[in-house]
């Protein structure tokens, strides 16, 4: 079945960068780009940047671009996000999903990973 | 600020019907997409396209839209749909994609 798998909870001090990994399997890798979301405590969703497993094209929310930076390896069917500079907001948990789309009106986020908790304290 | 505006919380009593709005301009020109979240637990996928429900999201959820606004309808609410909900689409830039900021479901 389709799954994806993220990496582990991190603790981080402010101004370091954190990489958050995300296995995907069950599927063509490279068929569906990927978005990551966060969700600091007690908010909303947030949509972060998505990347295109195939080429590596990313496309980046405004507010974090210049600290975000997706990836991904292929012969390992793996996504990362790293984020830099982290500040005390950067607290959160981070989600990777696969996009789905059909025709150029309907987009859908399925599945999701578990999420990882990245912690940012001094 | 989100480009897609939620009621922060709507209330239904159980077995009662509820809608959950979404408003937003891009709505005018795609379909919203929303999720059921429940605490501690990571978003699930309720309603797709025009009116699609994934395996094993119950009947009882339907979607419907019109102009710039988008509903989740739960007909028949159950104590296991409590939960936050948000929607999610294209923003209308196009190059982006934006969640409403969820509506806390109660069932009373």
């Amino acid at each position: 079945q389709v799954q994806l798998v993220q990496s582990g909870a991190e603790v981080k001090k402010p101004g370091a960068s954190v990489r958050v990994s995300c296995k995907a399997s069950g599927y063509t890798f490279t068929s569906h780009w990927m978005h990551w979301v966060r969700q600091a405590p007690g908010q909303g969703l947030e949509w972060m940047g998505i990347i295109n497993p195939s080429g590596g094209v990313t496309i980046y929310a405004q507010k974090l671009q210049g600290r975000v930076t997706m990836t991904r390896d292929t012969s390992t069917t793996t996504v990362y996000m790293e984020l830099s500079s982290l500040r005390s907001e950067d607290t959160a948990m981070y989600y990777c999903a696969r996009d789905n789309s059909v025709a150029d009106t309907s987009w859908w986020f399925d599945p999701w990973g578990q999420g990882t908790l990245v912690t940012v304290s001094s | 600020s989100s480009e897609l505006t939620q009621d922060p919380a709507v209330s239904v009593a159980l077995g009662q019907t509820v809608r959950i709005t979404c408003q937003g301009d891009s709505l005018r020109s795609c379909y919203a997409t929303w999720y059921q979240q429940k605490p501690g637990q990571a978003p699930i996928l309720v309603i797709f396209g025009e009116n699609n429900r994934p395996s094993g999201i119950p009947d009882r959820f339907s979607g419907s839209g019109s102009g710039n606004t988008a509903s989740l309808t739960i007909t028949g609410a159950q104590a296991e749909d409590e939960a936050d909900y948000y929607c999610n689409s294209r923003d209308s830039s196009g190059n982006h994609w934006v969640f409403g900021g969820g509506t806390k479901l109660t069932v009373l």
